[in-house]
């Protein structure tokens, strides 16, 4: 079975400055996507950045970047200089292949507050 | 307008009532999914299609129903509404191929 685990409820960083967001995942599919979404207190669910199991390179997207380390089974999402527009929830989540599908199972996210 | 439209928006429903929750979506989809997110829990999923003919349950199923009227739209059905229901719900939509699932706004859910 599929697991995600966010282990920072809640996160605070200085505006300009980075801050990474932990995810760690179980799977024993070989074949899975990582992905990263923003709900900010409005509450819509905003994609942030993919990462596939196969590919080679960390995938990045303006200013965030996954941290993909597969031998650890993570996949930290890094926002660099901060703005208080990036305070939000976070979610990590992990779809399962099979079938083809983008079944997404997700983590307990992370609060973070960009602070002044 | 949004491609994946949630009606309604809010509710607040009585204990034992029978209450549906709908979805439609215009990004010409095949998958479509219903999530519920609760504090502290992140998002489970409910219920998922793949096409009209396929329904599927997830991880907390009991409780609810669906149906997947037409490519476009998928609803989702409390028959007899709990308190422990009220929470936020989500439906999405992915295309085969493609990697992130597209939200709707949400629906926020009050059994009281």
């Amino acid at each position: 079975a599929q697991k995600i685990t966010q282990t920072q409820p809640g996160m605070f960083v200085q505006e300009k400055e980075a801050v990474t967001l932990d995810c760690t995942y179980d799977t024993s599919d070989p074949s899975y996507g990582l992905f990263w979404y923003k709900q900010p207190s409005s509450g819509e669910m905003i994609f942030l950045i993919y990462q596939g199991s196969y590919d080679q390179q960390n995938a990045t997207e303006g200013r965030y970047s996954l941290n993909f380390q597969k031998a650890r089974k993570s996949a930290n999402l890094v926002i660099s200089a901060s703005q208080l527009g990036d305070s939000a929830m976070y979610f990590c989540a992990m779809r399962e292949v099979t079938g083809g599908g983008n079944k997404l199972t997700f983590g307990t996210g992370t609060q973070l507050k960009v602070e002044l | 307008d949004a491609d994946v439209t949630q009606t309604p928006r809010n509710r607040i429903t009585k204990t034992g009532k029978r209450i549906m929750l709908e979805c439609s979506q215009t990004k010409g989809h095949d998958r479509m999914y219903w999530y519920r997110q609760d504090p502290g829990l992140g998002l489970r999923l409910i219920y998922y299609s793949f096409d009209v003919k396929d329904i599927n349950k997830g991880e907390i199923s009991d409780g609810y129903s669906v149906s997947r009227q037409a490519q476009a739209k998928f609803s989702l059905s409390l028959e007899s509404a709990i308190p422990n229901q009220t929470a936020l719900y989500f439906c999405a939509t992915s295309d085969w191929g493609r990697t992130e699932a597209f939200f709707g706004q949400g629906t926020r859910l009050t059994v009281v």
